[in-house]
């Protein structure tokens, strides 16, 4: 399984954007780059999710380096409910997800 | 709701007891995967099941086993408990090309 590494923990202020970084140099050309997010006491929550192309959605947006060796996760408001693990995943095709430690959220009011 | 289901919720038991876990997966999805979430761990991948059929195995103790039926439900049977077994145990599910959807956990205590 192709390794990820992200920061343990960050933390940032309610209402302003967060960059969550993710490095992966060891990712083949196949593997697409997951994020999963898992709140306080629930199961994890897909974010969303790219190859190569940066990738927008209602929850955030994924900037992807061109050599694809790393990755941005971008919450562009973030909010309370914001405070999660975030885990950065490189998957390729049906495979299984491959959780590491992930990046532990705080956001303060 | 992410539409996979665990049951129980809660589940206290004794060392030594066998317990069984239930994941009924999203409407349609044929792969079904379980997890184990320890206190001092992070997600542990046990195993995968497509369609009634083992797909992926992980760090799975011989003491645990699962399937998963024609209908698509899974159980993960966990035998001869020991205190370190007591965790989180997640249910995924995923269709074909879909992220995957996770369940609400059940918390094994065994005391």
């Amino acid at each position: 399984d192709a390794k990820t590494t992200q920061p343990n923990s960050m933390e940032s202020n309610e209402e302003e954007p967060v960059h969550l970084p993710c490095n992966h140099s060891t990712i083949s050309g196949t593997d697409y780059i997951h994020w999963y997010r898992q709140l306080p006491s629930q199961g994890p929550e897909y974010v969303i999710h790219g190859l190569t192309s940066n990738v927008n959605n209602r929850m955030a947006s994924l900037a992807i380096a061109e050599d694809r060796k790393s990755s941005t996760l971008i919450l562009h408001r973030a909010t309370l409910r914001d405070a999660a693990v975030y885990y950065c995943i490189l998957k390729e095709g049906a495979q299984k997800l491959v959780f590491g430690q992930g990046t532990r959220l705080t956001i303060n009011p | 709701d992410s539409g996979v289901t665990q049951t129980p919720k809660h589940l206290i038991t004794a060392t030594g007891q066998r317990v069984t876990l239930r994941c009924s997966p999203r409407s349609g999805d044929l792969s079904v995967y379980w997890y184990q979430q320890s206190l001092d761990q992070g997600l542990q991948f046990l195993i995968q099941y497509y369609n009634g059929e083992e797909r992926a195995k992980g760090n799975i103790l011989e003491r645990f086993s699962a399937q998963q039926f024609p209908d698509l439900h899974s159980e993960l049977n966990l035998s001869s408990l020991e205190l370190g077994d007591s965790a989180l145990y997640f249910c995924a599910s995923t269709g074909p090309n879909t992220e995957a959807f996770f369940g609400q956990g059940t918390r094994l205590t065994v005391v």
